[in-house]
């Protein structure tokens, strides 16, 4: 079956530190990845995605590549803010497939 | 106003208790969904329809069940809740097309005593 793995956290840098949070998948097919983010007392909302192998999702600074030949989709922030703490969820979901499979979320806090 | 509103978004209650939860759409969207949050437990998926007609357990449907009212309403019910369903509860919802992309409400934090 379909899985994702993400990094455990939680995870605590300071302001302006570079961030990664490692996403590896299994998966049968080609998959769409997705990062979703919650921030605190709301709801998952779409943070970026990528629909085949080599595309780069990016969106508010964020960026990660989908990589088939290490079945990965690691998030990167070259400088991460107060405002980007919240709980981050890496997601696939095979092409035509009703279902989406989430990883367990990495709760990142960013102390000024 | 939420494009997927969920209520209540708290709710108190005691063992043994019936519950509901509401989900309402203005997405236009087919799928609908119900996912049940845990600390370290990432969400896990309780029940989907795809539409009016056609509804699917999930991972941990035991203890629930789901009703889909119309295209834009989707409720979940416990029908005799326990303490260890105390949990954050998500709708969420996704169009046919394109690339599996979901929309969440806020969420309903229940508390089961």
């Amino acid at each position: 079956g379909n899985s994702v793995t993400q990094m455990e956290g939680p995870v605590t840098l300071s302001e302006e530190a570079f961030l990664t949070i490692n996403c590896t998948y299994t998966a049968t097919g080609y998959p769409s990845l997705f990062w979703y983010v919650q921030y605190p007392g709301e709801g998952l909302q779409l943070l970026l995605k990528a629909t085949k192998a080599d595309d780069k999702g990016s969106n508010k600074g964020f960026e990660a590549t989908y990589r088939k030949e290490t079945t990965s989709f690691h998030l990167e922030k070259g400088s991460v803010q107060v405002s980007d703490s919240a709980v981050y969820f890496c997601a696939l979901r095979r092409t035509n497939a009703g279902k989406s499979t989430f990883g367990d979320g990495t709760t990142l806090t960013v102390k000024p | 106003d939420a494009d997927v509103t969920q209520t209540p978004r708290n709710r108190i209650t005691k063992t043994g208790k019936r519950i509901m939860l509401e989900c309402s759409q203005t997405k236009g969207h087919d799928r609908m969904y119900w996912y049940r949050q845990d600390p370290g437990l990432g969400l896990r998926l309780i029940y989907y329809s795809f539409d009016v007609k056609d509804i699917n357990k999930g991972e941990i449907s035991d203890g629930y069940s789901v009703s889909r009212q119309a295209q834009a309403k989707f409720s979940l019910s416990l029908e005799s809740a326990i303490p260890n369903q105390t949990a954050l509860y998500f709708c969420a919802t996704g169009g046919t097309g394109g690339t599996g992309e979901l929309f969440f409400g806020e969420g309903s934090r229940l508390t089961v005593l």
